[in-house]
């Protein structure tokens, strides 16, 4: 069990909005910068959000990331088939070292 | 930028291995390196980070004793070595990029390595 904790499954219909949240604590979020990655099947992780809410060069302004307190969440606006994929929250704990949430898998419908 | 592993590798339980990760494009010896497990259908675990350019390295709690992280900023090349697998090691490992600077071992991974399949099974 993460320590950082995300829906298992979320889902939308094309065009919709969805957000995905992660939860934690004291010594990872609410003290650290949050960050979001996508996973496609069979590929390794991209970089989606960095620093709570900022995008890397190449990543659409549809995808969007904030933070309040202990928690975190990652908004998908317009909603389009190749969104489709896992979505991973991930922060550095106090305690000395990195964490992933358990990742949410998002289902365009 | 590019991170590029070493291929898939088969072992038996008790063998020791060592994966690589190799950077290019950028300055090896300024970033963080950090390796990633990913067990069968199941999501991204934090491993460890090294800095090859003093070979600072932290552990996971997780896997501190589990797994040797090192570096060869000569040819810069990270590594990930295991004195004796275990069945459970059968994962996917993906290495990426880190932070840049000694003090930046929080930061994120922006470029990752296609990953290297280890599988282990008698």
């Amino acid at each position: 069990q993460s320590v950082l904790t995300q829906p298992p499954s979320a889902s939308g219909t094309p065009g919709q909005r969805v957000t995905i949240s992660c939860s934690g604590g004291s010594s990872n979020i609410k003290s650290n910068y949050v960050y979001w990655y996508q996973q496609l099947p069979g590929t390794a992780p991209r970089l989606l959000i960095y620093r709570n809410n900022q995008r890397p060069s190449g990543v659409p302004d549809r995808f969007s990331g904030s933070k309040s307190g202990t928690s975190a969440s990652l908004a998908i606006s317009g909603l389009r088939s190749e969104d489709e994929a896992h979505y991973y929250c991930a922060a550095w704990d106090d305690s000395l070292s990195g964490l992933f949430g358990g990742g949410t898998k998002l289902t365009v419908l | 930028v590019q991170l590029v592993q070493s291929g898939a590798e088969v072992k038996k339980p008790g063998e020791s291995l060592t994966i690589s990760c190799k950077g290019s494009g950028f300055s090896f010896t300024s970033y963080w390196i950090g390796w990633v497990r990913q067990m069968p259908g199941r999501g991204l675990e934090w491993m460890g980070i090294i800095y090859p350019g003093d070979s600072d390295t932290r552990y996971s709690p997780s896997f501190q004793g589990q797994v040797t992280i090192s570096a060869d900023k000569s040819i810069s090349t990270a590594y990930l070595q295991w004195s004796s697998l275990k069945a459970s090691d059968t994962a996917m490992y993906f290495c990426a990029r880190g932070g840049s600077g000694d003090w930046n071992y929080r930061d994120y991974f922006d470029y990752w390595g296609q990953g290297t399949l280890v599988t282990v099974s008698s």
